[in-house]
């Protein structure tokens, strides 16, 4: 069965900080596609990134970066410099395939970043 | 490009009251269809999900139920409303393909509902 861990409920940091969300998946599937979303306060749902399985290069986009690495079934996501605005609750994702080829996804409990000024 | 319309943003029901909640998607056809409820503020639980017209999938047993009568909208629905129904449900669409898991959900703004 699928599932996603987010062990960090909450974190706090101080702004221009570095902070790393950590994200433990389960599957049994070898082909499957993990994602991160944000949750700002307004409460919708921002998709952030997308890595599948076969691709383990490190993705780097502006402040943020993510680091996937099957052998620890890990995808963390790191804000590096971190300011007010990432105030949010992130999730971390799962999709695999099922039968029909579609299949919802499955996200951890979400871990919520506090950046304080 | 694609949308998604969700509504009403608030909602404030009394107890065993009647709920509908819809959903529409623009620019694109035949997508997969979700709803996800997120409680006290934090995981996201799927609720319903679809893959065509009048084709609903259910995941969790409980007073909810859902409908797709036509291929961009969907809604959500219960005959009486419980206290445990509050929370923040949030409709998604995702592209609908064979290969539509490695396609990211895109959500809507989402219903905040208090049930009193």
């Amino acid at each position: 069965a699928q599932k996603v861990t987010q062990a960090q409920t909450e974190i706090s940091v101080v702004e221009k900080e570095d902070v790393t969300l950590d994200c433990v998946y389960e599957t049994r599937d070898t082909t499957y596609y993990l994602f991160w979303y944000k949750q700002p306060p307004s409460g919708e749902l921002v998709f952030l990134i997308r890595r599948n399985s076969f691709d383990e290069q490190n993705e780097i986009s502006g402040r943020y970066s993510w680091n996937f690495q099957k052998s620890t079934s890990s995808f963390n996501f790191t804000i590096t410099a971190s300011q007010v605005v990432d105030s949010a609750v992130y999730f971390c994702a799962l999709s695999e395939p099922r039968g029909s080829g579609n299949t919802p996804l499955v996200f951890g409990k979400g871990t919520r970043l506090s950046v304080i000024a | 490009s694609q949308t998604i319309h969700q509504w009403p943003a608030t909602l404030v029901q009394p107890v065993g009251s009647p709920l509908s909640l819809e959903c529409t998607v623009e620019g694109t056809s035949n997508p997969n269809l979700y709803w996800y409820r997120q409680a006290a503020g934090r995981g996201l639980q799927l609720l319903f999900y679809s893959v065509g017209i009048g084709q609903i999938s259910s995941e969790v047993p409980q007073n909810l139920s859902a409908s797709r009568p036509q291929d961009r909208q969907f809604i959500l629905s219960s005959k009486k409303l419980l206290l445990s129904d509050s929370g923040f449900y949030l409709c998604a669409w995702r592209r609908g393909s064979g290969s539509g898991y490695n396609s990211p959900l895109h959500f809507g703004n989402g219903t905040r509902l208090t049930v009193t």
